[in-house]
């Protein structure tokens, strides 16, 4: 299947800091990305949609200015955790959806983000 | 999309084959049924999908049933590694959206 990394794959930072994550698409295109919080015994909530070229589409109790999404390439979508608290810490994953791919089209997941605010 | 059940949990002996079943009777007719997994602290990988035949890959059959309102992901031979917690996904084909439910967290056994 087709593979998408993101970086860093564990940050640890203090409050009030602004933390980047990337998701990259390494063999395919992805017009759209997705990107998922999971808080411990839980499971995936998606916070977002992020579309190549135009601003991300955000999920309902999802702070828009403060994850702050950007899509500018096809390959490359990046997610900022602005004035972080210890409440953002979690694992944070994004997925990619292969462009041109109907015929039920896939997202492949990456390896996931684990962010501690302290 | 259409709502889908899973047992929370689920053991099988290594080797045998894990059969882990999905219920989603409000299925429509343009919506896909997925499988992925979560292994612990890892993102999910993608299993497999169909839409009312029964597909198969490398990983794994899936089996849905004439009424497409059940499913069931068999691995046909189960090892240590397939350890995780396996989610059933129903999606609108072209709507990009996964909305991931409890799962089932499939041990297995030595």
């Amino acid at each position: 299947g087709a593979v998408v990394s993101q970086h860093p794959s564990r940050v640890i930072c203090k409050s009030g800091t602004s933390v980047k994550i990337e998701c990259r698409s390494l063999d395919f295109q992805a017009t759209t990305m997705f990107w998922y919080r999971q808080f411990p015994k839980q499971s995936l909530m998606l916070m977002a949609t992020s579309n190549e070229g135009s601003k991300a589409t955000y999920e309902q109790g999802v702070e828009k200015d403060k994850f702050l999404i950007n899509h500018a390439s096809l390959t490359l979508s990046t997610l900022t955790v602005t004035s972080a608290h210890p409440e953002d810490s979690s694992f944070y994953i994004c997925s990619a959806r292969e462009r041109g791919f109907w015929e039920g089209e896939t997202q492949y997941f990456g390896p996931g983000t684990r962010l501690l605010v302290l | 999309d259409a709502k889908t059940t899973q047992p929370p949990s689920m053991d099988c002996a290594e080797g045998r084959a894990a059969n882990l079943p999905c219920n989603h009777s409000t299925i429509s007719g343009n919506e896909y049924v997925y499988w992925y997994r979560q292994i612990h602290s890892q993102g999910p990988q993608y299993i497999i999908h169909g839409l009312k035949n029964n597909e198969t890959n490398e990983m794994a059959s899936l089996i849905i049933t004439e009424d497409r309102k059940s499913s069931t992901l068999i691995l046909p031979h189960a090892t240590l590694r397939d350890t995780a917690v396996y989610y059933c996904i129903v999606a609108n084909f072209g709507n990009e959206k996964l909305t991931f439910g409890t799962g089932t967290r499939l041990t297995i056994i030595p």
